[in-house]
């Protein structure tokens, strides 16, 4: 059975204090892994797509990384406007496996 | 604009009722998707769609119907509605070559309640 596990559940940080989220799985035939986020009463924005070991993204203040293992999304020098709900997600077969998301709180 | 909807916003209606939410997408995306979102379970795939008239089971599929008679049109039916299918439901898309494993675009959610 596909799983995606994130960590931490929660993360407060101060305006620029730069930090990194996790996401660990464990998958048969990964065709690719997807981080979204969401805020609230919303509906999950798509961020980067990973597709292999080694393969890195950014966008703004973010940066996502893949091994195969697991993936980082680093926060570089977070913003009040960066507060939202971090999910990864991989994807096998047809089927998208999501993590239990992290919360992040950037405090001004 | 382009894009992808959902209706209601917001449902309440009570336990037995036979009740459809609705997704629209403007993008000519071949696969469409259904998922649950409840806390401590996080995003749960329902159904999922290929194209027009090709629909299959996700991880939680038991009491829901889907239906795919257009490409852009997805809707979810619950037939006999019960309190352990409240929750919030997001549709998505996903199209290009990779199908599947192209991204998914989320619409905004419909949040149902059941009494």
């Amino acid at each position: 059975e596909d799983q995606v596990t994130q960590s931490p559940e929660a993360l407060r940080l101060q305006e620029g204090e730069s930090s990194s989220l996790n996401c660990s799985y464990t998958v048969s035939g990964l065709r690719g892994l997807f981080w979204y986020r969401q805020d609230p009463g919303k509906g999950p924005e798509f961020l980067f797509t990973l597709y292999s070991a080694g393969e890195e993204k950014e966008k703004e203040r973010l940066k996502a990384t893949l091994t195969k293992k697991e993936s980082f999304l680093h926060i570089t020098a977070p913003k009040p406007e960066d507060s939202a709900t971090y999910l990864c997600a991989v994807i096998a077969g047809n089927m998208l496996t999501f993590g239990g998301g992290t919360r992040l709180m950037v405090k001004p | 604009d382009a894009g992808i909807t959902q209706s209601p916003r917001y449902k309440i209606t009570e336990t037995g009722r036979q009740v459809t939410l609705m997704c629209h997408q403007t993008w000519s995306h071949s696969y469409m998707f259904w998922y649950r979102q409840d806390l401590g379970h996080g995003l749960r795939l329902i159904y999922y769609s290929a194209a027009a008239d090709i629909t299959d089971k996700g991880e939680v599929p038991d009491g829901y119907v889907v239906s795919r008679s257009k490409t852009e049109n997805f809707p979810l039916t619950l037939e006999s509605a019960t309190r352990s299918q409240t929750s919030v439901y997001f549709c998505a898309s996903s199209g290009g070559t990779g199908g599947a494993a192209q991204p998914q675009h989320f619409g905004d959610g419909t949040r149902l309640s059941i009494l």
